[in-house]
């Protein structure tokens, strides 16, 4: 697609459900990241997949969250027995280009808001 | 102290106004800086990209990196009531052959008055 797309757009959820939260990256795209935004709080960085290269998953904030890339595309955000602490805007970015191209930069999508109730 | 500092704002500023937009960082291995617009519900969006320190000029915007003082800066000139959003800056360290994720500045809510 010609963009970067997640789904669902929105979620809201029962404390202790499990969540799964889609991102379809830019076809061709090698990289793909996971940020989370609350408010007041900004960008938080949640995971990174480069190409075939283990995940660097340093900003995952528990062991409550995983997530996968299939076949170096798709990627899918699993958060188990959410809590209310989890409820923010789950954005989804991916970038094909090396940082030292002039050009570089992420493309995000539109996010998924989810809600824990 | 976070590796990327910016006041939340709000700003407030009547159309036409420049508007000047900062950002302070800690960290020497920061090598990439970037200023991003986000609209209410929408992800953010790539609004300039830098390197070295100096000017980078495009249309309106003008983005500084002042690496001494690790000062960023945006710049926008005659502001529009459509600029009203919120602008994150970002910064990124490259380590071997690929970058880390973008760490981000908490975002300044810049609102221009008609």
């Amino acid at each position: 697609g010609a963009g970067v797309s997640q789904s669902p757009s929105n979620k809201v959820t029962e404390k202790g459900k499990d969540v799964e939260l889609r991102c379809d990256p830019i076809s061709g795209h090698t990289a793909l990241y996971w940020y989370r935004q609350s408010l007041g709080q900004g960008l938080e960085f949640l995971i990174y997949f480069q190409g075939n290269s283990a995940p660097d998953k340093s900003g995952l904030p528990s062991d409550r969250f995983s997530a996968e890339r299939t076949g170096g595309s798709v990627s899918t955000l699993t958060i188990q027995r959410t809590q209310q602490e989890d409820s923010a805007v789950y954005l989804c970015a991916s970038s094909s280009l090396s940082p030292r191209s002039t050009n570089y930069g992420y493309t995000f999508g539109s996010g998924t808001r989810l809600t824990v109730v | 102290q976070k590796e990327v500092e910016q006041d939340p704002g709000p700003l407030s500023v009547p159309e036409g106004a420049i508007v000047s937009l900062n950002c302070t960082y800690s960290n020497s291995a920061f090598q990439y800086f970037m200023w991003y617009r986000q609209y209410s519900r929408k992800g953010p969006e790539l609004l300039m990209y830098t390197y070295s320190s100096g000017n980078k000029e495009d249309g309106r915007f003008t983005a500084q990196v002042d690496k001494s003082s690790k000062y960023i800066s945006l710049f926008i000139r005659d502001s529009q009531p459509s600029d009203s959003a919120t602008y994150l800056c970002a910064a990124v360290k490259v380590r071997g052959g690929g970058a880390d994720g973008l760490t981000f500045g908490k975002g300044t809510h810049l609102i221009i008055q008609p």
